[in-house]
């Protein structure tokens, strides 16, 4: 198995500002993947983090807007940038290992 | 593409009871399905998975699940719920890249 360790847990932001959020795992690995959960709604994938490369954003999420570093294989950052009430969402680091995906704690974002 | 489809929003049963959570897939190849549950304030938990073999699979909390293939199905079940099972259940589908459903929140009346 492997251990994702997430942080922050939770934070409440001004709008405007931006929030990075840290992912560390346990042991190598080549992807790693950012989920966002709206309110009340299920997870959808923001994008892919490859190691060594740009990552890969899903249909309606953009560069610009959240930033993605991977600069080893076990550490990954997601930034929301000049957020809005919008963004207030749980954000998700995942990693899959032997078919298995496994997720950090996530991150509560709330947006004023 | 990849979808999964979860067709009840919340589900209410006695404790004691048994229970069946729906989820119906769309994937190109064999599909790899999980069965994840999220407890309030809490993170991701995988309950069960499949990908090949026995299409009875079983997992933690006396969950089970059965992939159906002609029903593009991957139904959960659990014989006798317990007032700890209340929570959020997603189905997905994918590899490492994962498709949720919409997931199905089950209460549990004493």
């Amino acid at each position: 198995s492997a251990v994702i360790s997430q942080k922050p847990s939770r934070d409440i932001c001004q709008r405007g500002t931006s929030l990075t959020i840290q992912c560390q795992v346990d042991s190598q690995v080549t992807m790693m993947f950012w989920y966002r959960q709206q309110p009340g709604q299920s997870l959808t994938l923001i994008a892919t983090a490859n190691q060594g490369s740009e990552a890969t954003y899903e249909s309606g999420f953009v560069i610009d807007k959240f930033p993605i570093s991977r600069p080893n294989l076990t550490f990954s950052t997601l930034t929301v940038s000049n957020m809005s009430p919008e963004d207030s969402s749980i954000y998700l680091c995942s990693m899959e290992m032997n078919t298995e995906a496994f997720f950090g704690q996530g991150t509560r974002l709330t947006v004023v | 593409a990849q979808s999964v489809t979860q067709p009840d929003i919340h589900i209410t049963v006695s404790e004691g009871a048994s229970l069946e959570l729906r989820c119906n897939y769309s994937y190109g190849a064999t599909p790899y399905l999980f069965w994840y549950v999220q407890s309030p304030g809490q993170g991701l938990q995988l309950l069960l998975k499949y990908f090949s073999g026995d299409t009875l699979v079983q997992g933690i909390k006396g969950f089970e699940a059965e992939f159906k293939r002609s029903q593009s199905s991957f139904n959960l079940r659990k014989p006798s719920v317990h007032w700890s099972d209340a929570a959020e259940y997603f189905c997905a589908v994918g590899v490492g890249k994962l498709t949720f459903g919409t997931g199905t929140r089950l209460t549990i009346i004493p």
